[in-house]
Order: C-alpha cells, then structure tokens, then sequence
C-alpha cells in the first residue's frame, strides 16, 4: 500500500539555525498537510496546502514557518531561525480530496529537537 | 478550552475486554476522524466518519450528530490494540482544510 514518508525521522539542530522537513505525500493526492505535536501535548494543525498554495494556516504557522512543493513528489516544511519551542514530532499527511471526504494518510513523524 | 474532549485519558483492560473511547465536541462538526498513534509515534487513520456507524474488523466507530459525540469500540481487544487513540474533528465554526484534536486515549491491554 501507497506510504506518505518523511525524512530524517529525527533532526537535531542548534537554535538559530534553518531545518527543512521532507515529505513524499502519496502520489496521486492532491492535499497535503504539517502538523505538530509537542511532547505529551495533542497534535496541532500547522498548514494545509492544494493547488500549490497554502489553503489553511493555524496561528502556530507564523513567518518563521514555509511550506514548498519544490517538485512533483517532495512537500517541505521549512523552519527559519528555529527555537527551543519549535522541538516536537513534526507530521506529513496527504489526502486524495479534502477532508470532508476522504481520511488523511500520515507520515511516520519527523522528530525536531532543538539545542 | 479544547474543543474536542476525549474519555478517558488512559485506559487499562484486561486482554479480550470490550473497550470504548469516547470524544464530543462543543461545535458542529463535517467529519470526525479517528486516528491510532503507535508507541514509536506513527499515526495511522482508522476511520472517517460524518454520520451512524463504521465498522473495520475488530473496530467500530460510532457517532451521534444531534448529541456531539462520538465513540470507538474495541472487541476482543488485545495486547497488539494498545496504542494511543485520537479523535480529531473538522469543526464547522473553522476553516475549511483544519482539523481540531482531542488530547488522546492512552489503552494499554494487559495479556
């Protein structure tokens, strides 16, 4: 069965520095989406993205936060100057329609950690 | 205040024990996912559901519109079953692409 991947499954990153998160959605879907869940907090919906542009942002997803699909296959998420606070699981979904209709395919989780 | 509320936080049973989650929501919803988050941390999509009941093997997910609420059964549960469980809601009052979680159901069955 098709898989949504990400890569690395754990960054480590000085505080300050870019990181960009890698996702390979499945291939013949159309949405994707970046959640966050810090430690032993719930997820969080950071971005929802269609059509090659940003449909949806939560508050979280700040100037600091970009998102890309730089080809036909990779979305990233993009962190600029990143902080302590920026450390959690990150999450790569995709879905074939919107969620109204279809359920979302996630990845395995990028863990950040920030030093 | 969370608008998604989940019961109970954790939950431990005995193998082959019936379980149910349950989740309710403050506002109307379009559709209501539950989700199972593997103890590495992988989360995997179990239902999609906007109105009565699915059933997928061993699980059923149930969901009553007029009363905001929403529950996850388990049969014959086993000790594979424990994970985490979340329910995860696309709020009407919010956006289009969003969905709202609950904090999680911790199930752990004891052999």
């Amino acid at each position: 069965e098709p898989e949504v991947t990400q890569t690395p499954s754990h960054q480590v990153t000085q505080m300050g520095q870019e990181v960009i998160l890698r996702c390979v959605p499945i291939s013949n879907h159309l949405y994707f989406y970046w959640y966050r869940q810090i430690l032993g907090q719930k997820v969080e919906f950071l971005v929802s993205f269609y059509n090659n542009e940003i449909s949806e942002k939560s508050e979280i997803f700040d100037d600091q936060f970009s998102v890309e699909r730089p080809d036909g296959s990779n979305f990233t998420l993009k962190i600029r100057s990143t902080k302590l606070e920026d450390s959690a699981m990150y999450f790569c979904a995709s879905s074939r329609q919107g969620l109204r209709n279809q359920p979302q395919h996630f990845g395995d989780g990028t863990r950040l950690s920030i030093l | 205040k969370n608008e998604v509320e989940q019961s109970p936080q954790n939950l431990t049973a005995q193998e082959g024990e019936f379980i149910t989650i349950n989740c309710s929501y403050s506002v109307g919803i379009s559709a209501l996912h539950w989700l199972q988050q593997h103890p590495g941390g992988g989360i995997v999509s179990l239902f999609m559901l906007s109105s009565g009941k699915k059933k997928h093997g061993r699980l059923i997910a149930t969901i009553n519109i007029q009363e905001k609420h929403s529950s996850l059964h388990i049969t014959a549960s086993h000790p594979r079953d424990s994970a985490v469980y979340i329910c995860a809601a696309f709020l009407s009052n919010f956006g289009n692409e969003k969905l709202t979680f609950g904090t999680g159901t911790r199930l752990t069955i004891i052999p």
